[in-house]
């Protein structure tokens, strides 16, 4: 059974960079079915999804993020990687990994498989 | 502000029939995206429990079902029980510049 498991700093200072990586378990991260990505949930506020990656390497990202963020894939590694730089406060969330189905002709089944979530603050 | 908007809370007694809403706009929903919905339960993990507008993913509960028409979308619960109570997210793909795949603000279901 696939499993995600999310990796990186706990605690980040304002201005830095942040980098996580999420380690892909159980299952093949090579598959032009799946696309991996990355979600965040501020404290009390619901979700935002940051950007996701393709097996190609063809990435996506939120427009409000997206002159600070990379994600990037490692399929000798199976895992894949967020990097958001310049972070503030505002930045302070847990971070989500997970996997996006997609069927025949492209249709989106969602986000089947989900990590635990880890846990970043930006403080100095 | 999300772009998917869900009423903030709902509540029911144990055995009834709650519905969360979910709505869009032309970019998202009522351009034809499918809509996903996930439970999650405190401290934990988001799990998809219905995709693509009406499918449940294998091991959960026929108690739950979803639906969509035009701009909106919703999600059913039958027979609600106690551990049915957890946050839920809508979402979809939006093709406007609010982020592609977006997410509803999240609706707590409380189990009176």
């Amino acid at each position: 059974q696939l499993q995600l498991q999310e990796s990186g700093p706990g605690l980040v200072k304002p201005s830095e960079t942040l980098s996580l990586t999420c380690s892909v378990s159980g299952g093949s991260i090579s598959s032009s079915s799946f696309h991996w990505g990355w979600i965040r949930q501020t404290p009390g506020k619901g979700l935002e999804w940051i950007g996701s990656i393709s097996y190609s390497g063809t990435t996506y990202y939120t427009p409000s993020l997206k002159s600070r963020v990379t994600v990037s894939v490692d399929t000798s590694k199976t895992q894949f990687s967020l990097r958001l730089s310049a972070v503030t406060a505002a930045d302070t969330a847990v971070y989500f990994c997970a996997r996006q189905i997609f069927g025949d002709n492209a249709v989106d089944y969602g986000m089947d498989v989900w990590g635990q979530g880890t846990t970043v603050t930006v403080s100095s | 502000q999300s772009v998917l908007t869900q009423p903030p809370s709902v509540s029911g007694a144990p055995g009834q029939r709650i519905t969360i809403s979910c709505t869009g706009s032309s970019s998202n929903i009522g351009a034809g995206y499918d809509v996903h919905w996930y439970q999650q339960l405190p401290g934990a993990a988001p799990k998809l429990v219905i995709y693509g507008n009406s499918n449940r993913p294998s091991g959960v509960p026929d108690r739950f079902s979803g639906s969509k028409s035009g701009t909106s979308a919703s999600l059913a619960i039958t027979g609600l029980q106690a551990e049915d109570e957890a946050d839920y997210y809508c979402q979809s793909y939006d093709s406007s510049l609010s982020g592609l795949w977006v997410f509803g603000g999240g609706t707590k279901v409380t189990v009176l």
